[in-house]
């Protein structure tokens, strides 16, 4: 069992629709988090959360959305895809304090 | 500019030969950890250490966090083409009153054959 799980691994979607990422998790861990990597960027943080229904914006928050409706899982949405937005998203969760345990990642492209 | 400055950018070894990567902070670091990312993968929990002067090894990979708490280098010593990747430092930090792990921008590590 890995932990946490992200879905999908890889996505091709056209510019303007929605895209949702899911991130699961079965270490009963109180953060996510919502990261994006890119070249030359390193990972910046997108949306994070610290409970369920308590959300707060990272660096690069604009043009996403998050919820978080069970311990277990953390969406993220794309509200309106654009060609900026084709990077790699990778999830991580952490207990109170510590580091990080991070999921596969998902490599989304925007046509 | 980034609150942890990682060095090299990008390093080549040769196969066999010892390297260091360092992370570099203006600020005491409280918890800085090690993580090992495979080109196209997830990231790889490495190593984390809390105390001034601490050294942690595993394997051929060994990480010292400075006395100061400003600066940690991790060292590996006859590279191998395992060794091959993308390594970056975090460390702690509580930002209204939530924990998270702020980020160096990754050191790339190729090895030659």
């Amino acid at each position: 069992d890995a932990g946490i799980t992200q879905s999908p691994r890889h996505k091709v979607t056209e510019t303007g629709t929605p895209v949702t990422l899911r991130c699961h998790q079965t270490e009963n861990h109180r953060y996510m988090y919502w990261y994006r990597q890119d070249p030359g960027h390193g990972l910046r943080l997108i949306h994070y959360s610290y409970g369920v229904k308590d959300t707060d914006k990272g660096e690069v928050s604009d043009g996403y959305s998050v919820s978080r409706s069970k311990t277990e899982d953390f969406l993220l949405t794309l509200e309106s895809a654009t060609s900026s937005q084709t990077s790699v998203y990778f999830c991580a969760i952490s207990a109170l304090l510590g580091g990080y345990t991070f999921g596969s990642g998902t490599r989304l492209t925007v046509v | 500019s980034q609150e942890l400055e990682q060095s090299p950018q990008s390093l080549i070894v040769q196969e066999g030969k010892n390297l260091t990567i360092n992370c570099t902070s203006s600020k005491t670091l409280y918890g800085l950890y090690w993580y090992k990312q495979k080109y196209g993968e997830g990231l790889i929990f490495l190593m984390m250490l809390q105390k001034g002067g601490e050294e942690k090894s595993h394997e051929k990979i060994t990480a010292k966090l400075d006395e100061k708490k400003q600066q940690s280098s991790l060292h590996i010593t006859a590279s191998q083409p395992s060794h091959a990747g993308i390594y970056l430092c975090g460390a702690g930090r509580v930002k209204d009153s939530n924990y998270q792990l702020i980020w160096g921008a990754g050191t790339k590590l190729i090895i030659k054959p």
